[in-house]
């Protein structure tokens, strides 16, 4: 099956550092990606989705000026979180929807990230 | 927008016995998709279960098996012969027909008893 590919599983940062999230789609092209964050025990929020060649379209709340996203080829999307602080550490999920009318997601592994 | 509702925060069953997770949801479209995503502690998530609205026919995947009532808007999951594997949080999600809207339900925290 479709493949989502997330890197880092786990990223460890200073505060007021910058932090960049990788998502690849390995076996087929994704045009649209989206970005979720999940708090412990809770359900996945949407962030954002990442359009390949326009730009990204960020969900009430979401600041996307500290949550940069870029979706510069048909298989990656990146998250950027800028200027970390402590309350962004949280574990970040991307994913991609099927081209094959199934109306599936597929899931990248998920990076946890912790700002010191 | 459409809503996913999961009623039940945590559920319990013992290993080999049969459990049934509900899910409501609320959407005016005639069409679309209906999904019972698995999270288990390494935070994958990993399909389930998927439903197309138009089969009136419910799906079904080995032990896992869905009672889809589209006029009660209602999709709940049953796992027979629990497992111990099968311990997870268990997320119902709406997809539009479209596949560029999806929405998750609150999720179900399933534990397995030995």
């Amino acid at each position: 099956g479709a493949v989502v590919s997330q890197h880092p599983s786990w990223v460890i940062c200073k505060s007021g550092t910058s932090v960049k999230i990788e998502c690849r789609s390995l076996d087929f092209q994704a045009t649209t990606m989206f970005w979720y964050r999940q708090f412990p025990k809770q359900s996945l929020m949407l962030m954002a989705t990442s359009n390949e060649g326009s730009k990204a379209t960020y969900e009430q709340g979401v600041e996307k000026d500290k949550f940069l996203i870029n979706h510069a080829s048909l298989t990656l999307s990146t998250l950027t979180v800028t200027s970390a602080h402590p309350e962004d550490s949280s574990f970040y999920i991307c994913s991609a929807p099927s081209r094959a009318g199934t109306g599936e997601l597929f899931f990248g592994e998920g990076s946890r990230l912790t700002v010191l | 927008a459409q809503t996913v509702t999961q009623s039940q925060p945590e559920m319990s069953v013992q290993e080999a016995e049969t459990v049934t997770l509900s899910c409501t949801y609320d959407t005016s479209e005639s069409d679309y998709y209906l999904f019972w995503y698995k999270q288990p502690p390494s935070r994958q998530m990993i399909l389930v279960i998927r439903q197309e609205a138009y089969k009136q026919q419910n799906a079904t995947e080995n032990r896992f098996s869905v009672n889809f009532q589209k006029a009660a808007k209602s999709f709940s999951l049953k796992i027979s012969d629990s497992q111990l594997g099968d311990a997870a949080m268990y997320f119902c999600a709406y997809s539009h027909i479209t596949g560029n809207q999806f929405y998750f339900g609150t999720g179900t925290s399933l534990t397995v008893i030995p």
